[in-house]
């Protein structure tokens, strides 16, 4: 079965430039999460989805951070304009929802580096 | 709102020595609890997840969690540790009606040999 596919592995890009993350879910699974992870701050969470509808976004730092969710099968996380502080990686991960337990599973990240 | 606590940022132990990453979490309702491991430049895979029924889970690598609600701790344990275990551990929580996880700040674990 395929995982929680995230594209691109890696990118790096200069300051300014926008910054698009892409995310496909598990198949069938309702619930979906973008989190972020330095040495710094650990792994945060940045929005979580259920049923392509943002519920908690608290997470998101600043306006420069948006995400959507405009079917079951993909997601973006969008950075405008990008930062330094936003080199990062950036995980997607996918869940069927408190049905069956919340187990999430994670993508393999996105390695993103704005110099 | 739920929150978990690792205290451990590092624990350094010997090839085949036992190990034990501690684990205690915070909510005023029932939880799900969750180990997840990390290994280098990988994202984190489910190592052990307690649901309900049986409070020690345990999987096929060795390792085992014990979920002890009156400590609220989810403690993982592994009795000996080989040098393929050297990964980040993190320890994670849910609220049984949320999709919400939330996670620790991790536990690295190194082998020495």
């Amino acid at each position: 079965d395929a995982g929680v596919i995230q594209s691109p592995r890696h990118e790096v890009t200069e300051m300014g430039q926008e910054v698009t993350l892409r995310c496909k879910p598990i198949s069938g699974h309702n619930s979906l999460f973008w989190y972020r992870q330095t040495m710094m701050r650990g792994l945060e969470l940045l929005i979580y989805f259920n049923n392509n509808v943002p519920i908690d976004d608290s997470g998101m730092p600043e306006d420069r951070f948006s995400a959507k969710m405009p079917n079951a099968s993909f997601s973006t996380l969008k950075i405008q304009p990008s930062e330094p502080r936003d080199s990062a990686v950036y995980f997607c991960a996918s869940s069927l929802g408190p049905n069956s337990g919340n187990t999430i599973y994670f993508g393999e990240g996105s390695w993103l580096t704005v110099v | 709102a739920q929150s978990v606590t690792q205290l451990d940022s590092q624990v350094p132990v010997f090839e085949e020595a036992p190990v034990e990453l501690r684990c205690n979490y915070s909510s005023s309702v029932s939880v799900y609890l969750f180990w997840y491991v990390q290994y280098p430049n990988q994202g984190l895979q489910l190592l052990l997840k307690y649901l309900s029924g049986s409070t020690l889970v345990k999987d096929i690598n060795g390792f085992e969690a014990e979920f002890n609600k009156s400590q609220t701790s989810f403690h993982l344990r592994k009795p000996s540790v080989h040098i393929s275990d050297t990964a980040e551990y993190f320890c994670a929580v849910s609220e049984l009606i949320a999709s919400k996880i939330s996670f620790g700040s991790g536990t690295r674990l190194s082998i020495r040999p």
